[in-house]
């Protein structure tokens, strides 16, 4: 139940072009919902967060759509450029215990070709 | 502010040897996390800390896994003995008290031979 089902595993988008990630999960107690950016040699770094009660938040060019009847949120990079060639994980959190409890997704490679 | 610090970068041993790696988190963050990144894996949460008590440690393999955050500060996670399976980056993350956004370090990635 604490899953967070990410795909695909990997990803090859043309500059310019929208790249969509999607993610899946199962407890509906997950109270926010955010992406990670992850470059090689780097550790993970917030991107956009979204929470259930907002059905697409919109950063620039990076938007979160939420589903909450479907249990599915997903990622579009619009106008894709070769610098957002990363690793991108979603993941979905809980508050418990007065702390929150993170559970990450198994990751998209995507890579943007001139 | 600086950001979270890790040392080693990388570190290679043999199977059976022990390992220790060091966190220093952002000032003020009172919440200290220790995950396992296994190569093509998302990010595993090994140990959470707030301030220096351990909130969750449900998946830390705790017959060889230890970690410690003495004064509510840096923070240290052993191995001992290692096994091939070892082999991952380990990520240092910290968070203001309840904050839902978690900074993470560069990782040390670990090889075990």
């Amino acid at each position: 139940q604490q899953q967070v089902k990410q795909s695909p595993q990997s990803l090859i988008v043309q500059k310019g072009g929208i790249s969509i990630i999607n993610c899946a999960y199962e407890n509906t107690a997950f109270d926010y919902f955010p992406w990670y950016q992850q470059f090689p040699g780097k550790g993970p770094a917030l991107l956009i967060a979204i929470r259930p009660d907002v059905s697409e938040k919109k950063e620039g060019r990076f938007t979160i759509s939420f589903n909450k009847s479907a249990k599915q949120f997903s990622l579009h990079i619009m106008d894709s450029q070769p610098g957002d060639s990363a690793t991108y994980f979603c993941a979905a959190s809980i508050r418990s215990g007065g702390y929150q409890k993170v559970t990450f997704g198994t990751g998209t490679k995507l890579q943007v070709i001139p | 502010e600086a950001g979270v610090a890790q040392s080693p970068r990388y570190k290679i041993i043999e199977k059976r040897q022990s390992v220790a790696f060091w966190c220093n988190p952002i000032s003020g963050h009172a919440t200290l996390y220790w995950y396992q990144q296994i190569l093509g894996q998302g990010p595993k949460l090994l140990i959470q800390f707030q301030n220096n008590g351990v909130v969750d440690d449900s998946q830390l393999p705790k017959d060889r896994f230890s970690a410690e955050r003495l004064k509510g500060v840096d923070s240290t996670l052993k191995i001992q003995p290692a096994k091939l399976e070892d082999s991952a980056v380990y990520l240092c993350a910290s968070s203001r008290l309840g904050a839902e956004t978690q900074y993470f370090g560069p990782g040390t990635r670990l090889l075990v031979l």
